[in-house]
C-alpha cells in the first residue's frame, strides 16, 4: 500500500459525459501527479500541482483539467470523453525535500472505460 | 530528457538472477539512473536509484557502466512475485520534483 488512494477504481460512461477521478496524496506529500496509462501510448504524464499551484503541464488536452485543494487532494476533471479517453489513470504523490530524491508513489488508478 | 533503450521484454526461471539491460548513451553528467516498476493491475513503484556507483537495497542492486552510457537492474533470486515492467528512468537531481518519463520498459515473466 503506497498511502495514495484515488476513487473511484473504475468508470464507465458513455461519449460526450464529463467525469472527475479523486486522488489523495500519502500524509504530507505537497506534490501530486497525474498520469495516464493507454495500451498504444504507454505511461504519459499530464499534469502536476505542487502546494495548490499547478507546476507543471504535460500531454494533457484541453478537454482534461485538474485542481489541487487546501487539503492537498486532487482533481483531474476529463469533459466531451471519446473513445480514445479510456485508459488508466494513476496519481502519484511525492514530498519536496531539497536535494532529496522525492521518490514518487503511485495510487492504484481508476480504470476509465468509455462506450 | 535524455532518452534510455531496454528490450522489450525478458524471461527468468523462479530463484535465478536475473539482469535487466539499460542504455542511455546520451546521459548527463547530473542525471541521475532511476528504476520503477509496475506489478500486474497496479501502479508503478520506486525500485532504486543511482548516480555513478553501484547501489544495493533490499529490493534490487543497480550496477552503472564506469562511463554511465548504461546500467543493469540486477534481482538476485527472481519470484513470482518479481514479473512486472521494469522502467529505467534518467532524472536531473536535486531537481526531484519534477515528473517521470517513462519508455515502453521491459516486460519481465518469471517461470516457476
Amino acid at each position: 500500500d503506497s498511502g495514495v488512494t484515488q476513487t473511484p477504481k473504475h468508470l464507465i460512461t458513455a461519449t460526450g459525459q464529463r467525469v472527475t477521478l479523486r486522488c489523495s496524496p500519502r500524509s504530507g506529500d505537497l506534490s501530486v501527479y497525474w498520469y495516464q496509462q493507454s495500451l498504444d501510448q504507454g505511461l504519459q504524464f499530464l499534469i502536476q500541482y505542487y502546494n495548490g499551484e499547478e507546476r507543471a503541464k504535460g500531454n494533457i488536452l484541453e478537454r482534461f483539467s485538474a485542481q489541487q485543494f487546501p487539503d492537498l487532494h486532487s482533481e483531474l476533471n476529463l469533459s466531451s470523453l471519446e473513445l480514445g479517453d479510456s485508459a488508466l489513470y494513476f496519481c502519484a504523490s511525492s514530498e519536496v525535500l531539497a536535494g532529496a530524491l522525492n521518490e514518487q508513489f503511485f495510487g492504484p488508478g481508476t480504470r476509465l472505460t468509455v462506450l | 530528457d535524455a532518452k534510455t533503450t531496454q528490450p522489450n521484454s525478458m524471461e527468468s526461471n523462479e530463484e535465478e538472477p536475473v539482469h535487466l539491460p539499460c542504455n542511455h548513451s546520451t546521459i548527463s553528467g547530473t542525471d541521475y539512473i532511476h528504476w520503477y516498476r509496475q506489478l500486474p493491475s497496479q501502479g508503478p513503484e520506486y525500485v532504486i536509484h543511482g548516480l555513478t556507483s553501484n547501489v544495493n537495497n533490499r529490493m534490487a542492486s543497480l550496477a552503472i557502466a564506469e562511463d554511465r552510457k548504461s546500467s543493469t537492474l540486477i534481482l538476485h533470486r527472481a519470484t513470482l512475485r518479481d514479473a512486472a515492467v521494469y522502467y529505467c528512468i534518467l532524472r536531473v537531481l536535486p531537481s526531484g520534483n519534477t515528473p517521470l518519463v517513462f519508455g515502453k520498459g521491459t516486460r519481465l515473466s518469471v517461470i516457476a
